[in-house]
């Protein structure tokens, strides 16, 4: 069964570092988005993504972040400079098609840690 | 904007008892509604979804979900439960006007004890 998959599944940086995560979106699928959970909390929406644009965003998905489709495969997250609260799983989902209805399915996570 | 509270972050239950995770939510606009489960080491998966029609909504692993528009709820049960099922489960909503995001519950670990 297809699946999304992320890497790395564990990154650690220091403060005011750039990180890129990176994830493999399910081959056929259109949207693409990311998601984040600090330990404890909700898991909370970042930004979806489609036809090399975004299409919306949260309050949260500020200058410091950016998304890219690099190539036919890859979809990645950005942050330019870390900072301490950028701690948490971030999670790449993607869906066919857009709608709300759709089904996202996710991957894995990677868990993101600033020193 | 859209809100989904999970009442119990954790339940602890016997391998075959029956088991309920509460799952209430806000929004001004009509809602899909859902319920992921992420098992040890992976991603969130699709358990089951109501979009419309019939509120009772069941999953091919012995899971149903009702959806109750008064309420605003959309609980999830499952008559016994197995080893099997030990994870951490989230209700989600995403509203037609609200474009395609998922908006997510606190999550409810359950334990199933032997």
């Amino acid at each position: 069964e297809p699946e999304v998959t992320q890497t790395p599944s564990h990154q650690v940086t220091q403060m005011g570092q750039e990180v890129i995560l990176r994830c493999v979106p399910i081959s056929n699928h259109l949207y693409f988005y990311w998601y984040r959970q600090i330990l404890g909390q909700k898991v909370e929406f970042l930004v979806s993504f489609y036809n090399n644009e975004i299409s919306e965003k949260s309050e949260i998905f500020d200058d410091q972040f950016s998304v890219e489709r690099p190539d036919g495969s890859n979809f990645t997250l950005k942050i330019r400079s870390t900072k301490l609260e950028d701690s948490a799983m971030y999670f790449c989902a993607s869906s066919a098609l857009g709608a709300s209805t759709d089904t996202q399915y996710f991957g894995p996570g990677t868990r993101l840690t600033v020193l | 904007a859209q809100s989904v509270t999970q009442l119990d972050s954790q339940v602890p239950v016997f391998e075959e008892a029956p088991v309920e995770l509460r799952c209430n939510y806000s929004s001004s606009v009509s809602v899909y509604l859902f319920w992921y489960v992420q098992y040890p080491n992976q991603g969130l998966q699709l358990l089951l979804k109501y979009l419309s029609g019939s509120t009772l909504v069941e999953s091919i692993n012995g899971f149903e979900a009702e959806f109750n528009k008064s309420q605003t709820s959309f609980h999830l049960r499952k008559p016994s439960v197995h080893i099997s099922d030990t994870a951490e489960y989230f209700c989600a909503v995403s509203a037609l006007a609200a474009g395609n995001k998922l908006t997510f519950g606190g999550g409810t670990r359950v334990l199933v004890k032997p």
